[in-house]
């Protein structure tokens, strides 16, 4: 069935590194895709959204790149902070507006 | 509240009891979701209202499940006759509309059934 997925369930960075976190999807007929960050004991936090006719977009220390060809969704955090530790998940939207989130990364920054 | 509101924030129940949960969404949101997630898990889709349009029920799991919005605004989501395997945490979000996927969540309910 449809399914939004993760490639790596952890990543650990060092402190100022780069950091980039992978999702595959598998419906080729969705239209937007969104990432979100959840920290512990809290509910997930938007962070940056892309439309499909786009392939790149960037916000603050976050860019989020889109490759449809082989349906591969990207975030890229820049000079990672340990604030940035969290689960990251990516989700899609087809028709209409259900949302369907995938499993999500444990992003560590280590100090 | 300047946020999405949930309620109770933890509630442990026993088998086969019933529990409500509640979420005060952002005020002017028009769609709202409610959403499950597992320990350790990704989110769960449930259900989602928006405006007066007749809600996506498909991701209920059971018929025990079912949610209602009342006056476009608060939402109850009732869980009958609850069993081990619905222990998680109930997140509810709400967004602007339909068009967005900028949803706001919850803080979620915690629930536990013994």
């Amino acid at each position: 069935g449809e399914s939004v997925g993760l490639h790596l369930p952890t990543l650990s960075v060092q402190e100022g590194d780069n950091s980039i976190i992978n999702c595959a999807y598998s419906n080729s007929a969705s239209d937007y895709f969104i990432w979100y960050k959840q920290e512990s004991g809290k509910g997930p936090q938007f962070i940056i959204d892309i439309r499909s006719n786009m392939d790149k977009r960037q916000g603050q220390r976050v860019t989020v790149l889109l490759n449809k060809t082989v349906k591969h969704l990207s975030l890229q955090i820049a000079a990672t902070q340990p604030g940035d530790s969290a689960v990251y998940f990516c989700a899609e939207r087809t028709s209409g507006s259900r949302l369907t989130f995938g499993e999500g990364t444990q992003l560590t920054v280590n100090p | 509240g300047a946020g999405v509101s949930q309620s109770p924030s933890n509630k442990v129940t026993e088998k086969g009891k019933d529990v409500e949960l509640r979420c005060d969404p952002i005020s002017g949101h028009t769609a709202l979701y409610w959403y499950r997630q597992s320990l350790g898990q990704g989110l769960e889709f449930l259900i989602y209202f928006q405006g007066n349009s007749a809600p996506d029920k498909s991701g209920l799991p059971s018929d025990r499940f079912s949610a209602e919005r009342t006056g476009g605004s608060v939402s109850t989501l009732t869980i009958q006759r609850t069993q081990q395997e619905d222990s998680a945490v109930y997140l509810c979000a709400s967004s602007l509309d339909w068009v967005t996927g900028e949803l706001f969540f919850g803080e979620g309910s915690r629930l536990t059934v013994l």
